[in-house]
C-alpha cells in the first residue's frame, strides 16, 4: 500500500538560513508527489508537484523539491527562509487507481522560524 | 481564481445531534471533491470522494451511515455527521477537483473545526 512518511515532525530553523524538509514514500509505479504549506485558518497551498520528468521541480515561494527514485524520497527545499514560511508542510503522494486522484498525506512537519 | 469555501468555520454542538458542513466551489465546477479528517498535530486522512449526481466512495473505516456525503450540484458537496459523539471532533477538510483539468490538481478549502460536548 501507498504511503509517506515524514520524519521529522518539527523543525525550527533561523530566517535567511536554508530549509530542507524530508519525504519518503512507498509506491510501486512512479509516483505522483505533493508538497502542501497549511497555515491558520487557511486551506492547503500546493508548493509543487512531480508527475514525470526531469527530477528536480521548481515551486511557488521559492521553493524547490528533488525526486530521487532510489531513495524514494521528494525532499523539500528553500535557500533562505523567511518569517512568513513558519507553517505546516505536508507530502502527498497520489494513490489509488488512475483516474481517482486520490492523495496520501505524511504526517507533516511544523516549521518554526527564528528571528 | 479556483476558491474553495467551507461553511461553518467553527461549531460546536451537543453530542447526539447532527451537524451539517458545506464545501463549494466558488469560481469553477467540480465534478470531485474529496472530505478530509485532521486530527490535532497529525496528517489528513481521506474519508470519501464525492462524485456529482452519484454516491459517494467512503474510505475503509469510515462509517457512511455516520458521515452522510451529498455532492447535489457541480458546486456544492455536504457533509453531514450524524449522531455526532465527543471522539467526532476534528478538524474537517474539503478538496475540489477541477472539471476536467489534470488528475490531482485539488483546491483545498480553509476547514471546519467540529467541537462536539
Amino acid at each position: 500500500a501507498q504511503s509517506v512518511t515524514q520524519p521529522d515532525i518539527h523543525i525550527t530553523v533561523s530566517e535567511g538560513a536554508s530549509l530542507e524538509l524530508r519525504c519518503n514514500y512507498s509506491y510501486g509505479a512512479t509516483p505522483y508527489l505533493f508538497w502542501y504549506v497549511q497555515s491558520p485558518g487557511q486551506g492547503l497551498q500546493l508548493l509543487l508537484k512531480y508527475f514525470s520528468g526531469d527530477t528536480l521541480v521548481q515551486g511557488i515561494k521559492g521553493f524547490e523539491a528533488e525526486f530521487k527514485r532510489s531513495q524514494s524520497s521528494f525532499n523539500l527545499r528553500k535557500p533562505s527562509v523567511h518569517w512568513s514560511d513558519a507553517a505546516e508542510y505536508f507530502c502527498a503522494v497520489g494513490a489509488g487507481s488512475s483516474n481517482t486522484g486520490k492523495l496520501i498525506f505524511g504526517q507533516g512537519t511544523t516549521l518554526q522560524v527564528k528571528p | 481564481g479556483a476558491v474553495v469555501s467551507q461553511h461553518p468555520s467553527r461549531v460546536i454542538c451537543k453530542s447526539g445531534t447532527s451537524v451539517k458542513i458545506e464545501c463549494r466551489s466558488l469560481d469553477f465546477q467540480a465534478t470531485t471533491m474529496f472530505w478530509y479528517r485532521q486530527f490535532p498535530k497529525q496528517s489528513l486522512m481521506l474519508m470519501a470522494t464525492s462524485n456529482e449526481g452519484s454516491k459517494a466512495t467512503y474510505e475503509q473505516g469510515v462509517e457512511k451511515d455516520k458521515f452522510l456525503i451529498n455532492h447535489a450540484s457541480l458546486t456544492l458537496s455536504t457533509l453531514t455527521v450524524t449522531s455526532a459523539h465527543p471522539e467526532d471532533s476534528s478538524f474537517y477538510i474539503c478538496s475540489a477537483q477541477i472539471y476536467g483539468t489534470k488528475l490531482y490538481e485539488q483546491y483545498f478549502g480553509p476547514g471546519t473545526r467540529l467541537t462536539v460536548t
